[in-house]
């Protein structure tokens, strides 16, 4: 299977909302509903901020959202904040018992 | 709290074996209803699901790396360990562990390690 697919970068002024993509197959994203976000700030581990597609993790602000329609899931972040600026990773589950995930998108504070 | 932690090599010679450990504290492999998890990065690039253990020994590999990689689970020490043979440059990466809340797997990986880089070169 192939990587799932995010574009490489988005950007938003502070207090703005973006939207980054990721999108996959009937085989992953589009057939089961285990879709998770992953921010990662330089230098440090991922960490989970968004599973199942739309459900917060513990402790992640309520300006995170996820959602997904057919074969592509987006996460959301409103009122853009200085410190949200970082990469952030989707994955999904597959067929054949496996774990996907996208290519990570850069997301600039400007 | 659970922590977790990668050890081994930082550097390997091609076509040689690679082999990190993770060792957790704060909390019991055996005793927690959970699979655990290895990760890689390569340098500028994105996150590579390696493979899942449960305490049991029951595995989930990543199909294009299945054919070298062994992840083993010693309960006793509150360790799990990933061994990827015949390794070439591409190998080269920052290799996490981590926990996923489910078992059966959730596909949620809720606590990583630091992560632990390991070069591939003679």
């Amino acid at each position: 299977q192939s990587a799932l697919t995010q574009p490489a970068s988005v950007s938003g002024s502070p207090g703005q909302s973006i939207t980054i993509s990721c999108t996959g197959t009937s085989s992953d994203v589009g057939h089961y509903n285990y879709v998770s976000w992953y921010q990662q700030h330089p230098g440090k581990a991922p960490k989970l901020m968004i599973y199942d597609v739309t459900n917060r993790h513990s402790g992640v602000s309520n300006r995170f959202s996820g959602s997904k329609s057919g074969n592509t899931a987006s996460l959301t972040i409103s009122g853009l904040q200085a410190e949200d600026e970082a990469d952030y990773y989707c994955s999904s589950y597959a067929i054949s018992s496996t774990l996907l995930f996208g290519g990570g998108t850069k997301l600039t504070v400007l | 709290q659970l922590q977790l932690q990668e050890s081994g090599p930082g550097l390997v010679k091609p076509s040689e074996t690679l082999s990190l450990t993770c060792t957790a504290s704060g909390d019991s492999i055996s005793r927690t209803n959970n699979y655990w998890v290895w990760v890689r990065q390569s340098p500028g690039a994105g996150l590579e699901w390696i493979g899942s253990i449960y305490h049991t020994g029951s595995t989930y590999y990543n199909p294009s790396l299945k054919s070298r990689v062994t992840i083993s689970v010693d309960a006793s020490k509150n360790q799990f360990s990933l061994r990827l043979s015949s390794v070439s440059a591409a190998d080269t990466a920052v290799y996490y562990c981590a926990k996923d809340w489910g078992g059966p797997p959730s596909w949620n990986f809720d606590y990583w390690g630091q992560g632990a880089l390991v070069t591939v070169s003679s």
